[in-house]
């Protein structure tokens, strides 16, 4: 099983809303991503979650905020966000070894649209 | 700062036609570089690679990476309507939190009947 996957596939928000996006991979991989993907740009990286650590990138607000219940679960909650938070949001996973020569497996995607 | 650039960023062309994307790197703790075709869903893996002067290949689609250029071409030969897409690279790179992947801004094509 290859796959990776998201829910919901689409969500509408007003801005003082509380909501989760969900990301499941049943591959035993030990790194799994969020990315943010705004129209015709490439995807930037948001979060790494490799062996039980959590890496945060300092530019995401903190309005954003990711859990890892499990090894095969990564959650991103989202509260009071704003329009410009728009965006497709998406995992990936891959096997987080330290030898590298990995692939990213990229889930479908959330699309996200900010009210 | 890690860097990987595209080009050329936008590229129009006829069906039938033969094009080359370009990407070129400059990461720490190289190791592997990819290769996505992306149209209005997620990105979609194409090639992975590793190893220098390798030529991979997957019907009119083949990939060549040069380490010593630090950099590799994406060739789409018989070009057809249903390759018009961004085509993204992206260089794995090792870091301090495991594995991320760092992408270019793509290449959009545009194939015309």
């Amino acid at each position: 099983d290859t796959e990776v996957t998201q829910t919901p596939k689409h969500l509408v928000m007003g801005m003082t809303n509380k909501k989760s996006l969900k990301c499941e991979q049943h591959m035993g991989h030990r790194a799994m991503y969020w990315y943010k993907q705004k129209a015709k740009k490439p995807p930037e990286l948001m979060f790494v979650y490799s062996y039980e650590k959590l890496s945060i990138n300092e530019s995401v607000p903190s309005r954003f905020s990711p859990e890892c219940p499990n090894s095969s679960l990564l959650n991103l909650h989202l509260h009071a966000l704003q329009p410009e938070d728009s965006a497709l949001y998406l995992c990936a996973s891959s096997q987080g070894g330290l030898a590298g020569g990995e692939t990213q497996y990229f889930g479908p995607g959330t699309r996200l649209l900010v009210l | 700062e890690d860097k990987v650039v595209q080009s050329p960023l936008s590229l129009v062309v006829h069906e039938g036609d033969t094009v080359t994307l370009n990407c070129s790197y400059e990461v720490t703790n190289f190791r592997s570089l990819l290769w996505y075709k992306q149209e209005k869903k997620a990105p979609t893996f194409l090639f992975m690679l590793t190893s220098s002067g390798i030529e991979k290949k997957s019907g009119r689609l083949s990939s060549i990476l040069d380490k010593k250029e630090l950099s590799s071409i994406l060739n789409i030969t018989a070009t057809q309507t249903g390759d018009s897409a961004i085509y993204l690279c992206a260089v794995e790179a090792v870091g301090q939190a495991g594995t991320a992947l760092i992408f270019g801004k793509g290449t959009t094509l545009s194939v015309s009947s």
